[in-house]
């Protein structure tokens, strides 16, 4: 079974502190895919990234970096400079094997505010 | 750009009531998705088809069904809505990554 742990229930920030969630997952599949999305209040899920498991670099897209280390089972996030925009729950995500049907499974989400 | 449409922003039932919520992607993906969101709990998959006419149970089908007729069209039904089937219903599609609906809030009284 397949297990994704954000332990992170709410984080709270000023403008432009930088902020780290966590995500920490459990599979038993050797190939797998992790990914966060961001739900701003809108309430519409936003892709922000997906990363293979045999690709361990570190990705860096503008605020956003992400890093991956297979050793530990982590995947986390780290918004730098955060800003008020950046106010909304982040979600991480698992999916397995094709044969499971390409399931994603959440985290139970950590909301980050960003304070003026 | 992928379009994932849901048929209600939000909806007010009665305990009882039978409920369709409807899903409409329009990218040809054969994967479509149905989950509920609750506090604290993250996205819990309900259904998912990978096919026309093909469905599969997620982690908590008690109380839906669903229906795929349709490439484009992926229906989740509540046959006897109750009130602890108050929730965020989020629907999405996938080829790569998910791409989701912009949700539908379901209220049960």
């Amino acid at each position: 079974a397949q297990k994704v742990t954000q332990a992170q229930t709410e984080i709270s920030v000023v403008e432009k502190e930088d902020v780290t969630l966590d995500c920490v997952y459990e599979t038993r599949d050797t190939t797998y895919y992790l990914f966060w999305y961001k739900q701003p209040p809108s309430g519409e899920l936003v892709f922000l990234i997906r990363r293979n498991s045999f690709d361990e670099q570190n990705e860096i897209s503008g605020r956003y970096s992400w890093n991956f280390q297979k050793s530990t089972s982590s995947f986390n996030f780290t918004i730098t400079a955060s800003q008020v925009v950046d106010s909304a729950v982040y979600f991480c995500a698992l999916s397995g094997s094709k044969a499971a049907g390409n399931k994603l499974t959440f985290g139970g989400g950590t909301r980050v505010l960003v304070k003026p | 750009d992928v379009k994932v449409t849901q048929s209600s922003r939000y909806l007010v039932k009665r305990t009882g009531e039978k409920v369709f919520l409807e899903c409409v992607q329009d990218m040809d993906h054969e994967n479509m998705f149905w989950y509920r969101q609750d506090p604290g709990l993250g996205l819990r998959l309900i259904y998912f088809s990978y096919d026309v006419k093909m469905k599969e149970k997620g982690d908590i089908p008690e109380g839906y069904s669903v229906s795929r007729e349709k490439k484009e069209r992926f229906s989740l039904i509540l046959e006897s809505a109750s009130t602890n089937q108050t929730s965020m219903y989020l629907c999405a599609s996938r080829k790569g990554e998910q791409f989701f609906g912009p949700g539908t809030r379901l209220t049960v009284l």
